[in-house]
C-alpha cells in the first residue's frame, strides 16, 4: 500500500521559475492538503481540498495554486518561485465524511525545495 | 478560534530519564480530536495517537503515555526511560468536528536524548 506519494524529494529553483509538486494517494481519501514546514513555525496549511473539484485556502496560500481534478491527485503549483518559498513541503490526506473525524492525517515523505 | 500551543521549543534529556511534552489547546467546540505526531531526523511524519474529546482515559503504549485533561485543555505526552531513538520533533494537533477538516498544529517540540 503506497499511501501518500510526493514527488520530487528535492528541488532547486531559481527565483521566478515555476514548478509543480506532485501528490497522489491511493486510500480513496476525500480530504487532501499541503503544508509547509519552516524552522520554529511548525506546519502551516497552504491549501486543502475536501473532494474533486473543491479547493480552499489555508493559512499561507499566497504564491501557490492547487487543483483537484481527481480524488487521487492534488498537485501544488508555484507560479513564480521566491526565496521565501524555500521550505519543506508535505502533502497529507485523510478521511472526511461521517464519523471519521478521528482519522489522522497521513503524510507523504516531503519535498525539500530551495529557491535561489 | 482554534489554537494549539507547545510551549517547549527544545528539550534535552539524558538517556533513561523520563520526559513530558506539553500540549495545550484552545477551542469552543465540544467535539474535537487530538493527535500526536513524531518527526524523526529522517523527516517523515509518523502518527502516534489520537484521542476524542469524550474520552478522558489516559493511554499507555509501552514507554509512551498520554494524559488528556479537559479541565486544563491539555494533552501531554510522556516518554518513560527515554532512548536515543526517541530523539525527534513531536507535534500535537487538534481537529474540530464542526469544521470537519482542518488540523491545527502546534509548533512542535524538539526532543534530544543524549546517550
Amino acid at each position: 500500500n503506497a499511501g501518500v506519494t510526493q514527488t520530487p524529494k528535492f528541488q532547486v529553483l531559481k527565483t521566478g521559475q515555476s514548478m509543480t509538486l506532485q501528490c497522489a494517494q491511493d486510500m480513496n481519501h476525500e480530504y487532501m492538503s499541503w503544508y509547509r514546514q519552516d524552522p520554529g513555525m511548525g506546519l502551516r496549511l497552504i491549501h486543502y481540498s475536501v473532494g474533486a473539484g473543491i479547493t480552499d485556502q489555508g493559512e499561507v496560500p499566497n504564491g501557490y495554486n492547487v487543483s483537484r481534478s481527481t480524488t487521487e491527485d492534488f498537485p501544488l503549483r508555484l507560479l513564480s518561485a521566491a526565496p521565501s518559498q524555500t521550505s519543506v513541503y508535505f502533502c497529507a490526506s485523510t478521511v472526511r465524511r461521517g464519523l471519521s473525524y478521528n482519522s489522522p492525517l497521513h503524510f507523504g515523505n516531503g519535498t525539500r525545495l530551495t529557491v535561489t | 478560534a482554534q489554537k494549539v500551543t507547545q510551549a517547549q521549543t527544545e528539550i534535552s534529556v539524558v538517556e533513561k530519564e523520563d520526559v513530558t511534552l506539553d500540549c495545550v489547546y484552545e477551542t469552543r467546540d465540544t467535539t474535537y480530536y487530538l493527535f500526536w505526531y513524531k518527526q524523526p531526523p529522517s523527516g517523515e511524519l509518523v502518527f502516534l495517537i489520537r484521542r476524542n474529546s469524550f474520552d478522558e482515559q489516559n493511554e499507555i503504549s509501552g514507554r509512551y503515555s498520554w494524559n488528556f485533561q479537559k479541565s486544563t485543555s491539555s494533552f501531554n505526552f510522556t516518554i518513560t526511560a527515554s532512548q536515543v531513538v526517541d530523539s525527534a520533533v513531536y507535534f500535537c494537533a487538534l481537529r474540530i468536528a464542526n469544521t470537519g477538516n482542518q488540523f491545527y498544529f502546534g509548533t512542535g517540540t524538539s526532543l534530544t536524548v543524549i546517550p
